[in-house]
């Protein structure tokens, strides 16, 4: 079954700190990954967008791995703002012609002052 | 540009009750989607279209209808509303479907509350 796991659950770090977020997928066969940002109350942005054969992109603070062979990507972000807090969804999509996003429930991030 | 809208931003329904949810995009894409989210689960595919005058169902169609008459407008019914239909509805929209430079576009989402 195509599936994508996120973890930590829930994360709680201090203004300025850096932190990692993981994500596991078995989806097959592969086409991309992205990561999204969620404010509470909003709809997903994306921040990144990776292909099997990209293993790091970059936005801003954020920066994205991915790692085909092992199927696990992970999203660090760097000298956390408060503007940070947000859940972090990974959404994985399967080659064209088997068109489907599976979603991760999402890590939901607080930075606190 | 407004990017996408979805209309309305909350709603309550009884049991049995029916509505329409309005999304539209101006960016001119050709692709749009209908999203269910809920505790503790990912974003799931409710119904798409990948063009003027399609849909398809997605993973949890059941319960819903869409219609895609005008390019920029997708449009989700409940016929008849059930308590297990109380969501966070978001719509998205894409340039084209699932290829990795095709980034999906979110509203805001529509809150809905069945009693």
């Amino acid at each position: 079954k195509n599936q994508v796991e996120q973890s930590p659950q829930s994360l709680i770090i201090l203004e300025g700190k850096n932190c990692t977020l993981q994500c596991n997928y078995t989806v097959s066969p592969f086409s991309n990954l992205r990561w999204y940002k969620q404010d509470t109350g909003r709809g997903p942005v994306s921040l990144t967008i990776m292909t099997f054969s990209e293993n790091t992109k970059s936005n801003g603070r954020y920066t994205a791995t991915l790692d085909a062979d092992t199927k696990q990507s992970s999203l660090h972000i760097t000298a956390s703002q408060l503007s940070d807090s947000a859940s972090y969804i990974c959404v994985v999509s399967g080659a064209s012609g088997t068109y489907k996003y599976i979603f991760g429930t999402g890590t939901r991030l607080k930075v606190l002052a | 540009n407004a990017g996408v809208t979805q209309t309305p931003k909350f709603r309550v329904l009884k049991t049995g009750q029916s509505m329409t949810l309005l999304c539209a995009q101006d960016m001119n894409h050709e692709y749009m989607y209908w999203y269910r989210q809920d505790p503790g689960m990912g974003l799931r595919l409710i119904h798409y279209s990948v063009g003027e005058g399609t849909t398809a169902k997605g993973e949890v169609p059941d319960g819903y209808n869409v219609s895609r008459l005008k390019k920029q407008n997708f449009l989700l019914g409940l016929e008849s509303a059930a308590p297990s239909q109380t969501s966070v509805y978001f719509c998205a929209s894409s340039y084209r479907g699932q290829g990795p430079y095709n980034e999906q576009f979110f509203g805001p989402g529509t809150r809905l509350t069945v009693l």
